[in-house]
């Protein structure tokens, strides 16, 4: 059980367009989800918080324009990176809560690179 | 506000010796601590978790780890390693009342070596 899968595992795109990244809790619901970003040989840094139903909640300088969250059921959250740059190749993982704070599954990650 | 710290980049042993990882945090409130393992191109995999309690909390694959609230520590330990232990391990801490939101330590690279 808690399974969270992320599609795509990987993807390369042009830099100016748009990449769209799922996370879905494949046996649970999941009122939040967090997703996050990973360089390499580097810590996760949360980005933002997504809650089913409302807005995500950003941390401090991440750009909500160009990362963009929508939480649109209990089992799916989706990030959009827009307008995609080189700098924004990078891993990125997403986690449902599944016990409200009390742990975190986490997906196997979406490896972005922007050419 | 959290923070972790994760004082070994990289721990390099042998087969079969013990090890210790070592986490510090620091936190205005109480606070639930984790260990988080990632091999590599994958996500984290929940290793142990301290949220109340005993101190002390193991895993099934033996490690264990424990909490120290005056030295705010959370150091994680394996009497025997294996080749397998290979991969990144990541110390996090969540505060009360902060929804579940994660901070995560630099991480540390255990290498297991034959």
């Amino acid at each position: 059980g808690a399974v969270v899968s992320q599609h795509p595992s990987w993807v390369i795109c042009k830099s100016g367009t748009s990449v769209k990244i799922e996370c879905r809790s494949l046996d649970f619901q999941a009122t939040t989800m967090f997703w996050y970003r990973q360089f390499p040989k580097q810590s996760l840094m949360l980005m933002a918080t997504s809650n089913e139903g409302s807005k995500a909640t950003y941390e401090q300088g991440v750009e909500k324009d160009k990362f963009l969250i929508n939480h649109a059921s209990l089992t799916l959250s989706t990030l959009t990176v827009t307008s995609a740059h080189p700098e924004d190749s990078s891993f990125y993982i997403c986690s449902a809560d599944i016990q409200q704070g009390y742990e975190q599954y986490f997906g196997p990650g979406t490896r972005l690179t922007v050419t | 506000a959290q923070s972790v710290t994760q004082l070994d980049s990289q721990v390099p042993v042998f087969e079969e010796a013990p090890v210790e990882l070592r986490c510090n945090y620091s936190s205005s409130v109480s606070v639930y601590l984790f260990w988080y393992v990632q091999y590599p191109n994958q996500g984290l995999q929940l290793l142990l978790k301290y949220l109340s309690g005993s101190t002390l909390v193991e895993s099934i694959n033996g490690f264990e780890a424990e909490f120290n609230k005056s030295q705010t520590s959370f150091h994680l330990r394996k009497p025997s390693v294996h080749i397998s232990d290979t991969a990144e391990y990541f110390c996090a801490v969540s505060g009360y009342n902060q929804g579940g939101k994660l901070i995560f330590g630099q991480g540390t690279e255990l290498s297991v070596k034959p």
